[in-house]
C-alpha cells in the first residue's frame, strides 16, 4: 500500500542549527514528491518537489529510492523556518490525476 | 485572484443533519480535490475531479458527496452527518496539465456532535 511516513511529529532546534526533517515513502511506482508547508494562519504552499531539484528558501530535499526516503534539510534554520512540514506522494502521476497522499506532518520549532 | 475559497470557516453539525461544504477556484484550473484532517494527522484525499462533469472517489469517500457543474466550484456534500466526520476540510486545485503545486483553501472546520 501506498503510505507516507514522517517519524517525529515534533522537532525543536536553536536558530543557526542544521535542520533534517525526515519523510520516507512506500510505492510500488515512479515516485513523485513533494514537500508542503503551512505558516502559522496561512495556508497549506508548496515549498518543494523532488522533480524540481531546487533549493527553496535554503531548503533541499534530495530523492533517495535505494532508502525510499526523501528527507528535507537546511545548513542553518532561521526562526521564520518555523511551521508544520508534509512530506506527501503523488499516485498516478502518468494518468495526470496527482492525487497526494500526505505524511502525519512534523512541526518544526526553532528556537531563538 | 481570490484563488480557492472556502465556505463556511466553521461549523457544528449535529448526528444525522446535512450539510455542503463550498469551495470555488477563480484560476481556471481543472482539478479539484477534497481533504480530510484529523487531528494529528496528514491529509487524506476524499473526491478529486479532473474536469467538469467528472469526478472520482478518493482514499475515503464513503459518507461524502461531489458534484462539478462548472470549472470554478467543486461542492463537498455531507449526508447523515457521524461524529467520524469531525475533521478539517481542505479544497485545492490544481493547473491544467496535472503537474506543479496544488493551491488549497482555508480550510472548513467540522463538528459533529
Amino acid at each position: 500500500a501506498q503510505r507516507v511516513t514522517q517519524p517525529e511529529k515534533l522537532l525543536s532546534v536553536f536558530k543557526g542549527a542544521p535542520v533534517e526533517l525526515k519523510c520516507n515513502y512506500s510505492y510500488s511506482g515512479s515516485p513523485e514528491l513533494f514537500w508542503y508547508v503551512q505558516y502559522s494562519r496561512q495556508r497549506l504552499q508548496l515549498l518543494l518537489r523532488h522533480i524540481s531539484r531546487e533549493s527553496i528558501k535554503g531548503f533541499t530535499a534530495d530523492l533517495n529510492k535505494g532508502e525510499t526516503s526523501f528527507h528535507l534539510k537546511k545548513p542553518f534554520a532561521q526562526e521564520e523556518d518555523s511551521a508544520m512540514y508534509y512530506c506527501a506522494l503523488s499516485l498516478d502521476r502518468m494518468k495526470g490525476a496527482q492525487k497526494l497522499v500526505f505524511g502525519q506532518g512534523t512541526r518544526l520549532t526553532i528556537n531563538p | 485572484n481570490a484563488g480557492v475559497t472556502q465556505t463556511p470557516k466553521f461549523r457544528i453539525l449535529k448526528i444525522g443533519q446535512s450539510m455542503t461544504l463550498q469551495c470555488t477556484q477563480d484560476m481556471n484550473h481543472n482539478y479539484m480535490y477534497w481533504y480530510r484532517q484529523d487531528p494529528g494527522m496528514g491529509l487524506k484525499l476524499i473526491y478529486y475531479s479532473v474536469g467538469a462533469g467528472i469526478t472520482d472517489k478518493g482514499e475515503v469517500p464513503n459518507g461524502y458527496n461531489v458534484s462539478r457543474s462548472t470549472t470554478e466550484d467543486f461542492p463537498l456534500r455531507l449526508e447523515l452527518a457521524a461524529p467520524s466526520q469531525t475533521s478539517v476540510y481542505f479544497c485545492a486545485s490544481l493547473p491544467p496539465g496535472g503537474l506543479g503545486e496544488q493551491y488549497f483553501g482555508p480550510g472548513t472546520r467540522l463538528t459533529v456532535t
